[in-house]
């Protein structure tokens, strides 16, 4: 298996742009999060999916933010519109039973 | 109420030498407890996983953990450090029939040459 895979590695944007993360969970797992990681706030979990239906999205920032995931293959982590404290690396997280296999991430810069 | 604390943000030891990383937690469950990895740059890493069953643990790259229930414990230990170890290290807590998992705020390990 080939683990969660999350693209772009990297992006760059500026403030006002769109800006959509996306994961690919392992398959078979049931459950997937997105988590936020920065200096300041260390690792906050953003939202959590099972069996594809948003369970917990309380740790959504704002508005500005949402996530999708319409198949058990494939979740979205869009932003819009971006702001330079968005800043961050954004991780994807999937998991079966006990324990979460974590992608590479995806670091955002806002400029 | 839930909670891991990792008692030391930043250790140092010299290569060649053990490596002892502190975790304490609070849970009014049956835990779940996990030690992640991060290089720089990268994502989490899993190191080794405790759920209930034998007490010591054992993980990757020689890393093993001891589940001391009557001292909410799971410190992690290495004998002998390599280079490559130097990383971040997070604690994390699970609860039975609760997906949230609680982040330690991480130990950032440096292994001196």
């Amino acid at each position: 298996d080939a683990g969660v895979i999350q693209s772009p590695r990297h992006e760059v944007t500026e403030m006002g742009q769109e800006v959509t993360l996306r994961c690919k969970p392992i398959s078979g797992h049931n459950s997937l999060f997105w988590y936020r990681q920065t200096m300041m706030r260390g690792l906050e979990l953003l939202i959590y999916f099972n069996n594809n239906v948003p369970i917990d999205d309380s740790g959504m920032p704002e508005d500005r933010f949402s996530a999708k995931m319409p198949n058990a293959s494939f979740s979205t982590l869009k932003i819009q519109p971006s702001e330079p404290r968005d800043s961050a690396v954004y991780f994807c997280a999937s998991s079966l039973v006990v324990g979460y296999t974590f992608g590479s991430g995806t670091r955002l810069t806002v400029v | 109420a839930q909670s891991v604390t990792q008692l030391d943000s930043h250790v140092s030891v010299s290569e060649g030498t053990p490596v002892l990383l502190r975790c304490n937690y609070s849970s009014s469950y049956s835990p779940s407890l996990f030690w992640y990895v991060q290089h720089p740059n990268k994502g989490l890493q899993l190191l080794l996983k405790y759920t209930s069953a034998a007490t010591l643990v054992k993980g990757i790259n020689g890393f093993e953990a001891e589940f001391k229930k009557s001292e909410t414990s799971f410190h992690l230990t290495k004998p002998s450090a390599h280079m490559s170890d130097a990383a971040e290290y997070f604690c994390v807590l699970g609860t039975s029939g609760t997906y949230k998992y609680i982040f330690g705020t991480g130990t950032r390990l440096k292994v001196l040459a």
